[in-house]
């Protein structure tokens, strides 16, 4: 079965900088990889999704992610942070005829 | 378009007493249908899933349960709660065979007193 790892509890940068988050799976096939946001008290929000093709992937709200398979990896970035972006990641792994497993999340902070 | 509901959005309930929380969607078809809990601070735990009406699989056992009597209904249920089945309860769907896109709802805050 397929999982996630994303090794960064909290992150905390400063609004303007630039920002990555880390994710990594484990899966004998090629994936299908997700990023989703939830801000407080809410349900998660889709941001991007990798299936195939081209390995960089934009989503909305500036984020892109890229899909590196030789380091198992499905890191998040967003060039220039705003203070709205505060909110928990979660990165998830699937594969046809499998559901989804989600990494424990990444919380970030952002300072003014 | 397809939309998810979730309901009561939040819920305080004493040790013991029974609990139903339901989830719908609107706009699709035989979608697959998962319930997750999310602990204060943890990660998404997949409680149980669901790919036809009357098709339940449970993920972790615990003293709740789901049912499904209608295509685009979702429900979680127990029978006495516990002070552990605190949390936050989201709803999600997606298109079959599984694997691809999930799509939330809102969530449902419990709290067990």
């Amino acid at each position: 079965a397929q999982s996630v790892t994303q090794p960064d509890i909290h992150i905390t940068v400063s609004e303007g900088a630039s920002l990555e988050l880390r994710c990594n799976y484990s899966y004998g096939a090629t994936p299908y990889l997700f990023w989703y946001v939830q801000s407080p008290g809410q349900g998660l929000q889709l941001l991007l999704k990798y299936f195939s093709g081209d390995t960089l992937v934009q989503g909305i709200k500036g984020f892109e992610a890229e899909f590196k398979r030789s380091q198992s990896s499905f890191n998040l970035r967003k060039p220039s942070v705003h203070w709205s972006d505060a909110a928990e990641y979660f990165c998830a792994v699937g594969a046809r005829n499998n559901d989804m497993r989600f990494g424990a999340g990444t919380r970030l902070t952002v300072k003014p | 378009s397809q939309t998810i509901h979730q309901w009561p959005a939040t819920l305080v309930q004493p040790v013991g007493s029974p609990l139903s929380l339901e989830c719908t969607v609107e706009g699709t078809s035989n979608p697959n249908l998962y319930w997750y809990r999310q602990a204060a601070g943890r990660g998404l735990q997949l409680l149980f899933y669901s790919v036809g009406i009357g098709q339940i699989s449970s993920e972790v056992p615990q003293n709740l349960s789901a049912s499904r009597p209608q295509d685009r209904q979702f429900i979680l249920s127990s029978k006495k709660l516990l002070l552990s089945d605190s949390g936050f309860y989201l709803c999600a769907w997606s298109v079959p065979p599984g694997g691809g896109t999930q799509y939330f709802g809102p969530g449902t805050r419990l709290t067990v007193l």
